[in-house]
């Protein structure tokens, strides 16, 4: 089946250690994209990637650094540097054309040990 | 700027009463794109419809409908008997042209969490 992969699905990270996120899709979309989500506040878009080796900072891009590597990958590390990480992290990917939908893993809820 | 608020947080009702989702949103772009997805508790957000611009017509899904005004900015979803399998958050989303460098970028409200009690 055609999708988008996130894994794992629960992490948790300890004070001052950086953490990987995974997400992998099979749709040969070309842009790729990672949001954080907390209670509340919607979706907000961390960084986003419409071609291999290229990826630009979203809103909220601090203490996220990402990886685009090959057309299907497309990870997320959280760095230390980034003092709230505990959120709902989702990875979706779009042909990147003017109106077409964004499709969504199942996410990966980060939390803080 | 551009903008999608979705002025209710939370709405509760008892199975097989009709609930209208508000969507308000603010562009410059002539040309754009509205979504609306639903996120179950399991947590993925699924697609439910795409509408573009110049296309007001109204579309029915099911019980699903959706009401898009220009005149006032609105692209509203209305869940027809609801159900409980219909508890979930719904987006709305907005993209346009030319916003933050990539036409596939989309600017979401915050949500509307949905309860339908049995």
């Amino acid at each position: 089946d055609g999708g988008i992969t996130q894994s794992p699905k629960y992490l948790f990270r300890k004070e001052g250690q950086n953490v990987t996120l995974s997400c992998e899709q099979n749709l040969n979309h070309d842009a790729m994209y990672w949001y954080r989500q907390d209670p509340g506040q919607g979706l907000r878009l961390i960084y986003y990637s419409q071609i291999v080796n290229d990826f630009q900072k979203g809103d909220i891009a601090e203490g996220y650094s990402v990886s685009r590597e090959k057309k299907e990958s497309f990870p997320l590390t959280v760095t230390s540097a980034q003092k709230n990480p505990t959120a709902f992290y989702l990875c979706a990917s779009s042909t990147d054309r003017a109106g077409q939908p964004q499709h969504f893993g199942d996410g990966t809820r980060l939390s803080i040990l | 700027a551009q903008k999608v608020t979705q002025a209710q947080t939370e709405i509760s009702v008892v199975e097989k009463e009709d609930v209208t989702l508000d969507c308000v949103y603010e562009t410059r772009d002539t040309t754009y794109y509205l979504f609306w997805y639903k996120q179950p508790p399991s947590g993925e957000l699924v697609f439910l419809i795409r509408r573009n611009s110049f296309d007001e017509q109204n579309e029915i899904s099911g019980r699903y409908s959706w009401n898009f005004q220009k005149s006032t900015s609105s692209f509203n979803f209305t869940i027809t008997a609801s159900q409980v399998v219909d508890s979930a958050v719904y987006f709305c989303a907005l993209s346009g042209l030319y916003y933050g460098g990539s036409q596939g970028n989309l600017i979401f409200g915050k949500g509307t969490k949905l309860s339908v009690k049995p």
